[in-house]
């Protein structure tokens, strides 16, 4: 079974970092780019990043760039995403998404169920 | 980065009609676009990639068109199961965007 299972979320407080995981099964990994997206609370979706198969082509919602950074491990079918300065609209419900191709420039055809990050003094 | 508008923001439609969401790029997208939809609680599904490709396993009540800046969504013959959130999603470039979302619910 197709499967993206993301972890890492939680209450933490404004200023302070978070890393959230996204493991990734039952497909190879590191022939997809794979992206982060996020939804506030009652909000719509927003893209907030994305990477290409090998890592080669990288890019960012101008609202995390510079404090959060993507990145994946394709020998343990895992992305990350750390993300520092974290700020109280950084809130939200937060989504790993495949691509359909190896490059960043594709839809997104599986999701996970997400993980929740709070921040919060 | 390339801003996404999505018309109307909500509709009220009876099983059975026929509804039409737009989405509108600030700039040429080719046919880089995707509608996706999302159920209260859940994660959205891709519907349509590359403007007017049907994903796999979506009935084909669902149909995209458009090309440019201008991008249409159909559900020819609203279900149930349709009531939900469509959204928009432009991945020509970095940044992608999506749009703010339509609303579709029962009349």
């Amino acid at each position: 079974e197709v499967q993206l299972v993301e972890s890492g979320g939680g209450l933490v407080q404004p200023g302070r970092s978070l890393r959230l995981s996204c493991a990734a099964s039952g497909f190879t990994f590191d022939d997809y780019a794979m992206h982060w997206v996020r939804q506030a609370p009652g909000k719509g979706l927003e893209w907030v990043s994305g990477i290409s198969w090998n890592s080669g082509s990288i890019g960012y919602a101008d609202s995390v760039k510079g404090r959060f950074t993507i990145s994946r491990d394709n020998a343990k079918n895992s992305l990350y995403l750390q993300m520092n300065s974290l700020r109280a609209e950084d809130t939200a419900l937060y989504y790993c998404a495949k691509a359909r191709t190896p490059y960043g420039g594709d839809a997104f055809d599986i999701w996970g169920q997400g993980t929740m990050v709070t921040v919060s003094s | 980065a390339i801003q996404m508008t999505q018309s109307p923001s909500s509709l009220s439609a009876s099983v059975g009609d026929r509804v039409t969401i737009t989405c509108r790029a600030s700039q040429g997208i080719r046919n880089d676009l995707g509608w996706y939809q999302q159920k209260p609680g859940k994660a959205p599904k891709l519907l349509i990639y590359a403007a007017s490709s049907l994903q796999s396993g979506v009935p084909s009540r669902f149909s995209g068109s458009g090309s440019g800046t201008d991008f249409t969504l159909t559900i020819s013959s609203l279900q149930p199961e349709d009531f939900a959130t469509y959204y928009c999603l432009q991945d020509y470039n970095y940044p992608f965007t999506f749009g703010p979302g339509t609303k579709v619910d029962i009349k």
